[in-house]
């Protein structure tokens, strides 16, 4: 079982330059969403969807755009990488919005904006 | 404001030791409460989901405890491994149904465990 798999896993940009992580989900999820995990902070939520087409902001949204145009992918966009940018994303799926369904996290990816 | 705290925030014990992580939170409405554990470059994996009915929930060598009067919950790991090397996440969950911003993630604890 592939579950949540993320792209890239390590990435550096220069400031001002834009690039895209991928989240991919094989369960038929319906519910996805973007973190980011900054050091001694919890995770923070930047955008989730509750289903293919349906996007919405979370905690952190501003630099970050989403679109989801299929069940299984959630890519998040950078427009303009900022150094605050840098940080380690995290992309999780479940199979509903209940709060009682299981959330699947995918490896993270570290991004490193210079 | 929602918040989640975790104590203490980094702990080193000796294979073979015990030891509790602690989770105090203010959460409204509470729903649910987790514990995850994120091994160093990977994503967090759950240990336990626990309801408000619930006050114990074991899963192999680890035990959740829930006391949702003080609103409090630990972590109790027994006989610790080397494998439990990792940082254990605390989320509560608030409402019925995730809108999106209704968990609430601690900081973590890192546990480091030495031969």
């Amino acid at each position: 079982n592939a579950g949540v798999t993320q792209t890239p896993k390590f990435q550096v940009l220069k400031t001002g330059q834009s690039m895209t992580l991928q989240c991919a989900q094989d369960m038929n999820h319906e519910y996805m969403s973007w973190y980011r995990q900054d050091p001694g902070m919890g995770l923070r939520l930047i955008h989730y969807s509750v289903g293919a087409g349906i996007t919405d902001q979370g905690e952190v949204p501003n630099g970050y755009n989403v679109s989801r145009s299929t069940t299984e992918d959630f890519p998040l966009r950078l427009l303009s990488a900022a150094p605050s940018q840098t940080s380690v994303y995290f992309c999780a799926s479940s199979y509903s919005g209940r709060i009682s369904a299981e959330a699947f996290f995918g490896q993270g990816t570290r991004l490193t904006v210079v | 404001k929602n918040q989640v705290e975790q104590s203490p925030q980094s702990l080193i014990i000796l294979e073979g030791k015990n030891c509790t992580l602690q989770c105090n939170y203010t959460v409204s409405p509470f729903s649910n409460l987790r514990w995850y554990k994120q091994d160093t470059g990977r994503g967090p994996v759950s240990l336990t989901i626990m309801t408000f009915s619930e006050n114990t929930k074991s899963n192999g060598r680890y035990t959740a405890t829930l006391d949702a009067d003080t609103k409090q919950s630990s972590l109790h790991i027994t006989a610790s491994q080397l494998s439990d090397s990792a940082s254990y996440i605390c989320v509560v969950s608030a409402g019925s149904y995730n809108a999106g911003n209704m968990l609430t993630f601690g900081g973590g604890t890192r546990l480091m465990v030495k031969p």
